[in-house]
């Protein structure tokens, strides 16, 4: 399969700890990258695939991986967090990318 | 600063075509493998298609294969989506992205496509 499912819709009180997770087939062979996108703006890397946060990610962010499933986790939820996220991976072939439907976090 | 600027969206009639840009500044450009990802309306994102730095290696979405065109020209530093037989379907933000492998770190603000009569 090269789908990747993640909830529709998290929701986290302020300060508190939540994990989003993506699942699908394709992550036994690879890891889940992560995309944070507020309403109006482009996505923005928050997690590569190697679990690495990009220079100016806050460190609550963190990623891992396993078996068929990928997680987010955010350490201390913040306001300014409430965004959709999508993961994405290699599908099953290694040739394509494949991204989650995303999960809206309400914080 | 590193800078990417998507152009050439806009209103389209079905079975039209256009061609999209992307303008890239404050990288190598060349070094790097490109790649276009859309958004319908309230939907999540989809991967369109991806092009290497030296446009040796072309891939697309399954779905999509045959109607659209990734293309780059390095010496403009430009990456470009020829889209032809356009649906309602294709009806996106249309966004280019850099990164290789899944891992794409700065993106564009992307272009708005509609298909409609």
């Amino acid at each position: 399969s090269s789908e990747l499912t993640q909830d529709p819709a998290v929701s986290v009180a302020l300060g508190q700890t939540v994990r989003i997770t993506c699942q699908g087939d394709s992550l036994r062979s690879y890891y889940a990258s992560w995309y944070q996108q507020k309403p109006g703006q482009a996505p923005v890397l928050v997690i590569d695939h190697r679990t690495n946060r990009p220079s100016g990610i806050p460190d609550r962010f963190s990623g891992s991986n396993s078996g068929y499933t990928a997680s987010l986790t955010i350490t201390g939820a913040q306001a300014e967090d409430e965004a959709d996220y999508h993961c994405a991976s290699r599908d099953s072939s290694g040739n394509y990318v494949v991204f989650g439907g995303g999960t809206k976090l309400t914080v | 600063e590193l800078q990417l600027v998507e152009s050439g969206g806009g209103l389209v009639k079905p079975g039209g075509s256009l061609r999209l840009s992307c303008a890239a500044s404050g990288f190598t450009f060349s070094d790097y493998t490109m790649n276009w990802v859309r958004q319908a309306p309230g939907q999540g994102l989809e991967w369109v298609s991806s092009i290497s730095g030296g446009s040796d290696f072309i891939y697309y979405a399954d779905s999509l294969k045959g109607r659209f065109t990734i293309s780059r020209d390095n010496a403009k530093n430009s990456l470009y989506l020829e889209i032809n037989s356009l649906r309602d379907e294709d009806t996106a933000v249309y966004y280019c992205a850099r990164g290789s492998a899944y891992d794409y770190d700065h993106w564009g603000q992307g272009t708005l496509v509609t298909v409609s009569s």
